[in-house]
């Protein structure tokens, strides 16, 4: 079974702090995808990869990068973190021969800044 | 991305069949029609997935209607553990998924 693999589970970041959220999958998947989901809003698509070294904005970039430097990993980057990011963070990720095939999510990390 | 149409919340009772219904009107001829369900505390789970054809698999079968405008995911025997928010999703070829509010399913014992 393909798994994706989150960094953490709980994480407690402060206001102003760089976070990076770490994300590992092990099925050679090319395409990668960061969500953030909140309570009334559902998942919204943060940004997403479909090759190393290649991105494309999701639907709520504002505030985030990402970098995906090896296939198996995509990390995305909170610059600087505010509360307003307080949220649970999804990693998914699927192959490219693939409207064949599902997504694969990982189990979140719950991102708090205080 | 084409937007996809569910009740907000169901109610079924344990061992009894589940129709999940999903309307996606403006549905292209190339969108597939995804299924997911999310437990409590977990990331989505991929359910099934199809075109034009109904679809089964070891969780569910998926009955698509001739028109592609609507689709329902069937769950053959409702347990405790099929509990969840269920999400239907177009996608196209853009690889994304775009993620609507979903059903909540309740599963009463």
């Amino acid at each position: 079974d393909v798994k994706v693999t989150q960094s953490s589970r709980y994480l407690v970041k402060r206001t102003g702090e760089k976070v990076f959220l770490e994300c590992v999958q092990d099925m050679d998947h090319e395409n990668m995808f960061w969500y953030r989901q909140d309570p009334g809003l559902g998942l919204r698509l943060i940004y997403f990869s479909y090759d190393v070294k290649m991105k494309e904005k999701g639907d709520i970039p504002e505030g985030y990068s990402v970098s995906r430097e090896k296939k198996e990993r995509f990390s995305l980057i909170l610059e600087s973190a505010s509360t307003n990011q307080t949220s649970m963070y999804l990693c998914a990720s699927s192959p490219t021969v693939s409207q064949l095939s599902g997504y694969t999510f990982g189990s979140g990390t719950r991102l708090t800044v205080v | 991305d084409a937007k996809t149409t569910q009740p907000n919340s169901m109610e079924s009772n344990e061992e009894e069949p589940v129709h999940l219904p999903c309307n996606h009107s403006t549905i292209s001829g190339t969108d597939y029609i995804h299924w997911y369900r999310q437990l409590p505390s977990q990331g989505p789970e991929y359910v099934i997935h199809g075109l034009t054809s109904n679809v089964n698999n070891r969780m569910a079968s998926l009955a698509i209607a001739e028109d592609r405008k609507s689709s329902t995911l069937i769950l053959h025997r409702a347990t405790l553990r099929d509990a969840a928010v269920y999400y239907c999703i177009l996608r196209g070829s853009n690889y994304k998924l775009t993620f609507g509010k979903g059903t909540l399913l309740t599963v009463n014992p």
